[in-house]
């Protein structure tokens, strides 16, 4: 069984850039999340979906983070412009359905200069 | 508001010995417990995890033991080998959100 894939692996870009990364979730899973993890802290929720739909999305900064999950399958992750203190790993996980532990892919390794 | 809190940073243990990783939370509707294992540039995977109807699972050579009342969780690994030097995550599951522990670093050494 295939994993959450993630792309890219890592993303070098300078402050008010844009950047997008890219998640495939695996299959069936109904659930996708996208977490934020800062160096030295535990990952943080920014948005969770049910298929297509938003869950919870209290802690994504959206006045410059956007994401969406189009025909409830593949998402993808928008921030723009970009600050110094987005530098972080982005994973994105998935799970069979809500309540359930989830998988990660490997995370996009996201540098602001 | 850290509902979950690993208070320990780090940990080093030496092969073949328990590694006890400690994790308290804060919100009693928390149903199901989970843990977590991160190796550096990879996400993290999943370890082991219990149910709060239940006060123990054991998976090999992974222990995690819930403390209901005193709000706390454990996850024991004996015996402890090098390979199992990673960052281990607590996280815990209220309805549908997934919430996540700072994490303890394991070093285990020969």
């Amino acid at each position: 069984e295939a994993g959450v894939a993630q792309s890219p692996r890592y993303k070098i870009i300078e402050k008010r850039q844009s950047v997008a990364f890219w998640c495939n979730p695996i299959s069936g899973h109904a659930t996708l999340y996208w977490y934020q993890q800062i160096l030295g802290q535990g990952p943080k929720l920014l948005i969770q979906f049910q298929n297509n739909g938003v869950v919870d999305d209290s802690q994504l900064p959206k006045d410059r983070f956007s994401a969406e999950r189009l025909k409830g399958v593949d998402s993808t992750l928008k921030i723009q412009p970009a600050k110094l203190e987005d530098s972080a790993v982005y994973l994105c996980a998935s799970s069979l359905r809500r309540g359930f532990g989830a998988f990660f892919g490997q995370g996009t390794r996201l540098t602001v200069v | 508001d850290q509902q979950v809190k690993q208070n320990s940073p780090s940990l080093s243990v030496q092969e073949g010995r328990i590694s006890i990783l400690n994790c308290d939370y804060t919100n009693s509707m928390f149903d199901y417990f989970l843990w977590y294992k991160k190796y550096p540039a990879e996400g993290p995977t999943f370890l082991i995890s219990i149910s709060s109807i239940k006060d123990k699972n054991e998976d090999g050579r992974f222990t995690v033991f819930l403390n209901k009342s005193a709000k706390h969780l454990s996850l024991h690994i004996v015996p402890s080998q090098p390979g199992d030097s990673a960052v281990y995550f607590c996280a815990a599951i209220n309805t549908d959100k997934l919430i996540f522990g700072t994490g303890t670093r394991l070093q285990v050494f020969p």
